[in-house]
């Protein structure tokens, strides 16, 4: 049973560029969240989805960034003109149900922009 | 959010035990106690949760104070693979409660020594 994937593993992008970040949640699993790890700090909340809908976006930026999770494909987080500050670790986690006990991470994304 | 206070760092030796501590003394009746460790270079994993009652699996105990307001993580016996940060979280699970959302601290980073 695949784990959750995120890809790319590594991103490079120019500040003003766009970086797109996939997330592929377990079989069988249909609520996605995505979290960032700024470095040397902790993991803070971004987005919670379920199947076509945004559930809980209080930890997004308001501007340049944005999620979807369609009903086919994986669920892509969206950073519009990327600046330094966005560098960061971005991961991806998925539940059968928004009251799991469990969330299952994947490896993240690692966003440099330069 | 009831917070939780963890020390930042431990040692330990290869085969002996440990006890990762977690203060959380404004947690409330509905806060369930979790642990998620992050090894180097990869996303949080799940360790355990407990309510009440000390729990037990294959990865870990937890050992929760008679007033919930500490728990402990004991690994029995420390392999070097147990080398990560180890991230105390508590998540309310009452009806109104954003109970999907994990709000990771800094955690406490484990050494294991050979």
């Amino acid at each position: 049973n695949a784990g959750v994937m995120q890809n790319p593993r590594h991103l490079v992008r120019r500040r003003g560029q766009e970086a797109r970040l996939r997330c592929s949640p377990m079989k069988g699993h249909s609520h996605v969240y995505w979290y960032r790890q700024l470095p040397e700090e902790g993991l803070k909340f971004m987005v919670y989805l379920q199947k076509e809908n945004i559930i809980d976006e209080s930890g997004m930026p308001k501007e340049r960034f944005s999620a979807e999770f369609p009903k086919e494909g994986p669920s892509i987080l969206r950073i519009q003109q990327v600046v330094r500050g966005d560098s960061a670790a971005y991961f991806c986690a998925s539940s059968p149900s928004g009251s799991s006990y469990e969330q299952y991470f994947g490896p993240g994304t690692r966003l440099t922009v330069t | 959010d009831a917070k939780t206070t963890q020390p930042n760092s431990m040692e330990s030796n290869e085969e002996e035990p440990v006890h990762l501590p977690c203060n959380h003394s404004t947690i409330s009746g509905t806060d369930y106690i979790h642990w998620y460790r992050q090894l180097p270079s990869q996303g949080p994993e799940y360790v355990i949760h407990g309510l009440t009652s000390n729990v037990n699996n294959r990865m870990a105990s937890l050992a929760i104070a008679e007033d919930r307001k500490s728990s402990t993580l004991i690994l029995h016996r420390a392999t070097l693979r147990d080398a990560a940060v180890y991230y105390c979280i508590l998540r309310d699970v009452s009806v109104s409660g954003s109970n999907y959302k994990l709000t990771f601290g800094k955690g406490t980073l484990l050494t294991v020594n050979p």
